[in-house]
């Protein structure tokens, strides 16, 4: 079955205690992007990766790092998470970048940071 | 830039309804256009997208929507509305320039569907 998986589904930690979320998608996808979803402000992208190796800023990026070693896995890596970082977060993938391609969305990491 | 518009972040409608959801967009450049769908506690799922083939296009479980761009619109409806259409619905455009693949989201409609 094609799919974008995440672990783990749900996360508590305290600040300042490095984490990583793993996302994998097994579609041979190119593209891989994470988001962030918070309360009345729908989804913004954090990071994205247009293929192995290569990274780059979404908007906002800020406290957050990636890493694309292997086309199927987008890491996504808190160093010292903070209490503003408590969000839902999904990664996704597309077959490449292009604006038409749909993305394909893991079910989700819930994050709470104390 | 880039942006999406939703209006009504909360949508009530009666099973068998007509369902509308909003979008408006706005955008310099023809835009490609995506409506997602979220049930609780799972990821999106692409319903349909605009990529400028058709002005109406057909998605999954019924749902369809029509580009406008006089109107700058790309409002979702289906016809009758089944209780396990409730769920939140985003609306969203394809960005250009910026970071490459981003999808601008709105900030998303609550449908609630009553028995």
């Amino acid at each position: 079955e094609a799919q974008v998986t995440q672990n783990p589904r749900y996360l508590i930690t305290v600040t300042g205690k490095k984490l990583t979320v793993t996302c994998s998608q097994n579609m041979n996808h190119e593209y891989m992007s994470w988001y962030r979803q918070d309360p009345g402000l729908g989804l913004r992208q954090i990071y994205y990766s247009m293929n192995v190796e290569v990274t780059d800023k979404g908007d906002v990026p800020e406290g957050y790092k990636v890493s694309r070693k292997e086309k199927r896995n987008f890491p996504l890596i808190l160093e010292s998470p903070s209490p503003n970082q408590t969000s839902l977060y999904f990664c996704a993938s597309s077959l490449t970048g292009g604006l038409s391609f749909e993305q394909y969305f893991g079910p989700g990491t819930r994050l709470t940071v104390t | 830039a880039q942006s999406v518009t939703q209006l009504g972040s909360h949508v009530s409608v009666s099973e068998g309804a007509l369902v509308l959801l909003r979008c408006n967009y706005s955008s310099s450049v023809p835009p490609y256009l995506f409506w997602y769908v979220q049930y609780p506690n799972q990821g999106l799922q692409l319903l349909l997208k605009y990529t400028s083939a058709a002005t109406l296009v057909k998605g999954i479980n019924g749902f369809e929507a029509e580009f406008k761009k006089s109107e700058t619109s790309f409002h979702l409806t289906k016809p009758s509305a089944h209780m396990s259409d409730a769920a939140e619905y985003f609306c969203a455009v394809s960005a250009y320039g910026g970071s490459q693949g981003n999808l601008i989201f709105g900030k998303g409609t609550k449908l609630s569907v009553k028995p």
